[in-house]
């Protein structure tokens, strides 16, 4: 079945602990990004990446990283997370063009 | 710099009625892509419908269409005879053509279909 899986799905954490979001396709897609959802906000992108170690920032880059080392998986790391990171993590998949797969969500809450 | 609008917060249908979901959007590329997502209340985010800014013709997809009108940078959802299970947050997105998987989302419509 194709998919984007993520884990995890919750998450709960504190202030700077360092915490890695793992995400990955089966659909050998070239592209993948990950987003965060914040209520009244939409979808707002945070790193997205063309192919393996080719990656930018989106519009809300500060705080997190990224790395794609193969092309199926793009982990998100928070390396010293802060409460106005808690929100809903999507990570998404596509071929170049074509519309987004995306993962079932990370609720991450950091206190 | 680009921008999605999606002026309704809250809309209400009756069920089989046809409704209207607004977007506009804001881009100086010539090449973008449109898009429709839906977001139903169990979180997953399911792709409805694409439209090119070269494509001549309007976008379907079933009961889903999309109203574009270049000119006045709107690509509207229409979705028709509406069902129960069309109740969700509805998100316009835009990807420019300069970079493939820049993604810009709108806030959202919330749509609520009245039996």
């Amino acid at each position: 079945e194709a998919q984007v899986t993520q884990n995890p799905r919750y998450l709960i954490t504190v202030t700077g602990k360092k915490l890695t979001v793992t995400c990955s396709q089966n659909m050998n897609h070239e592209y993948m990004s990950w987003y965060r959802q914040d209520p009244g906000l939409g979808l707002r992108q945070i790193y997205y990446s063309m192919n393996v170690e080719v990656t930018d920032k989106g519009d809300v880059p500060e705080g997190y990283k990224v790395s794609r080392k193969e092309k199926r998986n793009f982990p998100l790391i928070l390396e010293s997370p802060s409460p106005n990171q808690t929100s809903l993590y999507f990570c998404a998949s596509s071929r170049e063009g074509e519309e987004q797969y995306f993962g079932p969500g990370t609720r991450l809450t950091v206190t | 710099a680009q921008k999605i609008t999606q002026t309704q917060p809250g809309m209400f249908v009756q069920e089989k009625e046809a409704v209207t979901l607004d977007c506009t959007y804001d881009t100086s590329d010539p090449s973008y892509g449109l898009f429709w997502y839906k977001q139903p209340s169990s979180g997953e985010m399911i792709f409805l419908i694409y439209q090119g800014s070269y494509d001549q013709q309007n976008a379907t997809e079933g009961r889903y269409s999309l109203n574009f009108q270049k000119a006045r940078k709107s690509a509207n959802l229409v979705i028709s005879a509406s069902q129960l299970g069309d109740s969700a947050m509805y998100f316009c997105a835009m990807r420019d053509g300069a970079s493939y998987d820049k993604v810009i989302f709108g806030p959202g419509t919330s749509l609520s279909v009245i039996p």
